[in-house]
């Protein structure tokens, strides 16, 4: 069982609507990452975060550290949030998910 | 611009050829991460350097090797002991080692080997 878990693996969604990302991990961190990997394959930091909630523009990331549990929120999702979006965790190192694939149909 | 900065974008080798992936910053960071990625599986660890002319082993470095002469640069070769080289390379920095210091990506390099 990987030490981080993402679901869905693959998602379609209508723009407009709602998006939900979760990340599960069974390790102890000290952070949580959350990326996105445009089709290109450049990876761009969304948020980093030990505890609570961030939000930035239309995303919002929220953690529970005591449920080991992450989610990435995308509100009104648009065409161009179509990536791959990768949950990484901080223990000794980074330890990532293997992504959750996100298209976003106009 | 401060950034990380990978070349080249795509890389095409004969298998037995040993290769060299560059990866700059000019971030002023000291730590330094090479990461492969392969179709399916999560980003994985080749080497990590925390500061100059020191560099660690990650998870599979076998058929890897670094170097960390300058801040700056961290480059990786891929030697021809590599069985499954054919893979998505990406580059890290952080400002510091250890947990918790955010990591910043570079673009990539494709290295395709036949």
């Amino acid at each position: 069982k990987n030490e981080v878990e993402q679901s869905p693996q693959n998602l379609t969604a209508q723009e407009g609507e709602f998006i939900t990302i979760n990340c599960s991990y069974s390790v102890g961190i000290s952070a949580l990452h959350w990326l996105q990997q445009h089709p290109g394959g450049g990876i761009v930091s969304l948020f980093m975060l030990s505890s609570g909630k961030k939000k930035h523009g239309r995303l919002i990331a929220t953690i529970n550290i005591q449920e080991k549990h992450s989610s990435l929120h995308i509100t009104a999702s648009h065409p161009r949030d179509s990536a791959v979006y990768i949950c990484a965790v901080y223990t000794d190192k980074l330890i990532f998910g293997t992504g959750t694939r996100l298209q976003v149909f106009p | 611009d401060g950034g990380i900065t990978q070349s080249p974008k795509y890389l095409f080798r004969k298998e037995g050829q040993n290769v060299t992936l560059s990866c700059e910053q000019n971030l002023n960071h000291d730590a330094m991460y090479w990461y492969r990625q392969d179709p399916g599986q999560g980003l994985r660890l080749i080497y990590y350097s925390q500061i100059v002319n020191d560099f660690q082993k990650g998870d599979i470095a076998e058929g890897y090797s670094v170097s960390r002469e300058k801040k700056e640069s961290f480059p990786l070769t891929v030697t021809s002991a590599q069985k499954n080289p054919t893979a998505f390379y990406l580059c890290a920095s952080s400002i510091g080692p250890g947990q918790g210091y955010e990591q910043y990506f570079g673009p990539g390099t494709r290295l395709t080997v036949t």
